[in-house]
């Protein structure tokens, strides 16, 4: 069983640019969930996809997008990147319905923006 | 989902029980307690869930008071690897709602 993957690990970028975050969901899960975590905090929702629909946002601008593909793999989109964007990004994967709806992670990817 | 409280560090002996505690006073009927850990700079992993009953895996074994308004995580013989950070979160089960981490506990096992 292939676990959730993240691509690429690391990532510089400069004020203002865009970015794109990929994300492969453990195999059969159709749900993706996306987290910003910045140096010494838990983790904060960003949005979930479910069926290549946005299923629940959290306190993110709309600078944050996002994407979920048919076979559920999914991207996080940051655009007018700003210092304060300087994160971890973590995706999870889980079955909404199903069991106890754990989520599953990837590694994240981290960004720093200069 | 109700709000959790933890200590935001402890140690434990290196083959000793390492004993998490958590506070969910405002917990909902309807609401599960969930522990996920989180190694340096990996995403976070999940532990264990539970309602009311006492719940064991693998990995550890989660004690909920009668009340439901605490818990604890239990690493019945923790190891180097399991130092990480804690976090305990309290959510509805099977709702596709995401995540609310807290600020966590750090272990630190100890050699």
């Amino acid at each position: 069983e292939t676990g959730v993957t993240q691509s690429p690990t690391h990532l510089i970028k400069t004020r203002g640019q865009q970015v794109t975050l990929r994300c492969s969901s453990q195999s059969g899960h159709n749900t993706v969930s996306w987290y910003q975590q910045a140096l010494g905090q838990g983790p904060q929702f960003i949005f979930q996809y479910y069926r290549e629909e946005e299923n629940g946002r959290g306190n993110f601008p709309p600078r944050f997008s996002g994407l979920q593909f048919p076979n559920y793999s999914s991207e996080l989109n940051v655009n007018a990147l700003e210092l304060d964007d300087s994160a971890l990004y973590l995706c999870a994967s889980s079955l909404p319905l199903a069991g106890g709806n754990e989520q599953y992670f990837g590694p994240g990817t981290r960004l720093t923006v200069t | 989902d109700a709000k959790t409280t933890q200590p935001p560090s402890m140690d434990c002996a290196e083959g000793r029980a390492a004993n998490l505690p958590c506070n969910h006073s405002t917990i909902s009927g309807n609401e599960y307690v969930y522990w996920y850990r989180q190694i340096h700079s990996q995403g976070p992993q999940y532990i264990i869930h539970g309602l009311k009953n006492n719940e064991t895996n693998e990995m550890a074994s989660l004690i909920i008071t009668e009340d439901r308004k605490s818990s604890t995580l239990i690493l019945p013989h923790a190891t180097l690897r399991d130092t990480a950070v804690y976090y305990c979160i309290v959510r509805v089960l099977g709702s596709a709602r995401q995540l609310t981490f807290g600020s966590g506990t750090q272990l630190t096992v100890l050699p």
